[in-house]
């Protein structure tokens, strides 16, 4: 079975500093691996995936994330955060089997104050 | 830009009741699926749908539940009999052959 942990349910930082969200993973096989980002009363909206190739994919919004196959994880970051950034974000998987069906995180919030 | 849609935004009904929840997804994307988010909870996969049929569905997918692609641009939910516990809010999602899924915003069903 295949599962995400985010183990930080809310991640406070200051405008202009970095921010990294956590995210380890387990699945079968090599993983495809996803964040997404929620803001309010919205859907979840797709950031970044990682599918094979170098560890580190860039995604929309100025957000990156490194994949580290031997910590599993798959960390969100960010050079310096904006106000706009907060919102809730989810880290997905699945294995790169026939299956489609994403496994999500529980969600880390992120607050960015000004 | 293209995106996904869902209607209605807020659906409240009764226990017992049916219900539809409905979804158009991004019109060139071969992929179909929902998932569900109870209150304070994780995002949960129920069911995937290509080439006109169920591909994978979970658990939570039981014999209440069924979709539907009627017309080349829908794509339905259905709920035959609606328990409190449905109450959730549901995700319509669709992708390519690209690996991504692209969610839509979301029915939030209220079982009363």
């Amino acid at each position: 079975a295949q599962s995400v942990a985010q183990p930080e349910d809310q991640v406070n930082v200051a405008e202009g500093n970095p921010l990294t969200v956590k995210c380890t993973y387990s699945v079968s096989g090599n993983p495809y691996l996803f964040w997404y980002v929620q803001y309010p009363n919205r859907g979840l909206q797709f950031l970044l995936k990682y599918i094979t190739g170098d560890n580190l994919v860039k995604g929309s919004y100025g957000f990156e994330a490194e994949f580290n196959k031997s910590q599993t994880s798959f960390h969100l970051k960010k050079p310096s955060a904006l106000v706009s950034d907060s919102a809730l974000y989810f880290c997905a998987v699945r294995g790169n089997t026939g299956r489609r069906a994403l496994t999500f995180g529980s969600g880390t919030r992120l607050q960015v104050q000004p | 830009e293209p995106e996904v849609t869902q209607t209605p935004s807020h659906q409240v009904t009764q226990m017992g009741q049916e219900v539809i929840l409905r979804c158009v997804p991004i019109s060139n994307h071969l992929y179909f699926y929902w998932y569900r988010q109870i209150l304070g909870q994780k995002v949960e996969f129920l069911v995937s749908f290509y080439n006109n049929e169920i591909s994978e569905k979970s658990e939570i997918f039981d014999d209440q539940f069924s979709v539907e692609r009627p017309d080349g641009s829908n794509f339905t939910l259905k709920i035959r009999s609606t328990k409190l516990e449905d109450s959730a809010m549901y995700f319509c999602a669709s992708g390519g052959e690209g690996s991504e899924q692209y969610f839509g915003p979301g029915t939030r069903l209220t079982v009363t």
